[in-house]
């Protein structure tokens, strides 16, 4: 079975400093990789994902993420945070097929960001 | 981007009363929407998946006749959680996908979620 795992729950960070969330996953075949945002009180949002080609895949708002087959890995990164990307990110992973398909999520990682 | 819309946003009921949550496709029609379930500092959980037409497929341990999931056009799905109790709080989120006549790519648009609160 498919399982994606975020290992930081809560993350605080000055404005300014550097991001990077971690994102492992298991499934042995093709995967398609999201980071998703959930501002508070606001619907999940896609944030970028990785299909296939460029293994560092930029999204929106400054972030990307890196796709590393070898380690099952699809972290998060954004070189300078914002007071504005305080919220919940979700990793998520399907099994590669086109159409769509059940996500299967990570238990999400709350970023707080310090004026 | 496609847009999908949740009602109610939240709703607070008594024990035993059957509650039914709205997810529709605003610009775009859904073949496949999804719900899942989301408690409190914990992940989204798949509850089920509903094809325009046909019958919803269940995650194990989902009640299928707690969890009354309806999909009848291509921008409706419906959740009705009957005889509602207290650990059926919750809050429930939908996602839409499969745009039909555009190849899609596993990207599913969320609805804002509904709270649901069990007296």
């Amino acid at each position: 079975a498919q399982s994606v795992s975020q290992h930081n729950h809560h993350v605080i960070l000055s404005e300014a400093a550097s991001l990077e969330l971690g994102c492992n996953y298991s499934y042995g075949g093709t995967v398609n990789l999201f980071w998703y945002v959930q501002y508070p009180g606001q619907h999940l949002q896609l944030l970028l994902k990785y299909f296939s080609g460029d293994p560092l895949v930029k999204g929106i708002k400054g972030f990307e993420a890196e796709f590393i087959k070898s380690k099952f890995s699809f972290n998060l990164r954004k070189p300078s945070v914002q007071w504005s990307d305080t919220a919940e990110y979700f990793c998520a992973v399907n099994g590669g097929q086109t159409g769509a398909n059940n996500l299967f999520f990570g238990t999400g990682t709350r970023l707080t960001v310090i004026p | 981007g496609a847009v999908v819309s949740q009602h109610p946003s939240w709703v607070i009921c008594k024990s035993g009363t059957s509650v039914k949550i709205e997810c529709r496709s605003l610009d775009f029609q859904a073949t496949t929407m999804f719900w899942y379930r989301q408690f409190p500092k914990q992940s989204l959980m798949l509850m089920a998946t509903s094809n325009e037409g046909s019958k919803a497929t269940y995650e194990q341990g989902v009640e299928k006749d707690k969890f009354l999931i309806n999909h009848a056009s291509l921008t409706l799905s419906t959740l009705t959680v009957t005889s509602a109790h207290p650990e059926d709080s919750s809050f429930y989120i939908c996602s839409a996908g499969g745009l039909a006549g555009v190849v899609s790519t596993g990207e599913l648009f969320f609805g804002e979620g509904s709270r649901l609160t069990v007296l």
